[in-house]
């Protein structure tokens, strides 16, 4: 079965920017999750999906935004980009039910 | 204020001995902990989960020990092999429902595996 798959895996934007995430899912799962991760701050939730509608939210900003297909493929939307969304974007899937979730490669992200 | 702490960035080990990996709580509602390995590139690997009800789960190689009175659980990798060398993540969650479906990660832990 294919894992969870991220596109792009690198990206870079400027400032001011807005960028658009994608993630398909292992197939048969329905819910989706979102994490930043940064080296000072680890892996921080910022949103699941499940079944087309966000089921949790973690505590970033109204900038950041998620939506989820009928297939469970899922984007994530980053608008005015700053220089401190340069992160690493990963995008997980499970079941139905986390907590055990299974991570993409992640997408790259760099604002300059 | 953060809730899954992992107190060594860092630890090395000789081929063949233990490794073990700690990491701290401080949420009392969380009842599931979860242990992930990272590569560079790559994303988190699930490796191991615990239960809330249990105090011990093993998996080859790898057991996690849950201590729920000190909020404390450790990983422990016996033999450790040079291809363990890798960051470990501990996650934990709030309960198993949908309502309460992030994870909450630690910052990591480095380990290096010596030949």
């Amino acid at each position: 079965k294919a894992g969870v798959t991220q596109t792009p895996r690198y990206l870079i934007k400027t400032r001011g920017q807005q960028v658009t995430l994608s993630c398909s899912p292992i197939s048969g799962h329905r819910s989706v999750s979102w994490y930043q991760q940064t080296p000072g701050q680890g892996l921080q939730f910022l949103f699941e999906y499940f079944s087309e509608t966000q089921r949790n939210k973690g505590n970033f900003p109204g900038r950041f935004s998620g939506r989820q297909f009928s297939n469970s493929r899922s984007e994530m939307n980053v608008s005015t980009l700053e220089l401190g969304d340069s992160a690493l974007y990963l995008c997980a899937s499970s079941l139905v039910v986390p907590p055990q979730q299974y991570f993409g490669p992640g997408t790259r992200l760099t604002v300059t | 204020d953060q809730q899954v702490k992992q107190n060594s960035p860092s630890l090395s080990v000789q081929e063949g001995r233990i490794s073990i990996l700690n990491c701290d709580y401080t949420n009392s509602m969380f009842d599931y902990f979860l242990w992930y390995k990272k590569y560079p590139a790559e994303g988190p690997t699930f490796l191991i989960s615990i239960s809330s009800i249990k105090d011990k789960n093993e998996d080859g190689r790898f057991t996690v020990f849950l201590n729920k009175s000190a909020k404390h659980l450790s990983l422990h990798i016996v033999p450790s092999q040079p291809g363990d060398s890798a960051v470990y993540f501990c996650a934990a969650s709030a309960g198993e429902t949908g309502a309460n479906s992030k994870l909450t990660f630690g910052k990591g832990i480095t380990l290096s595996v010596r030949p």
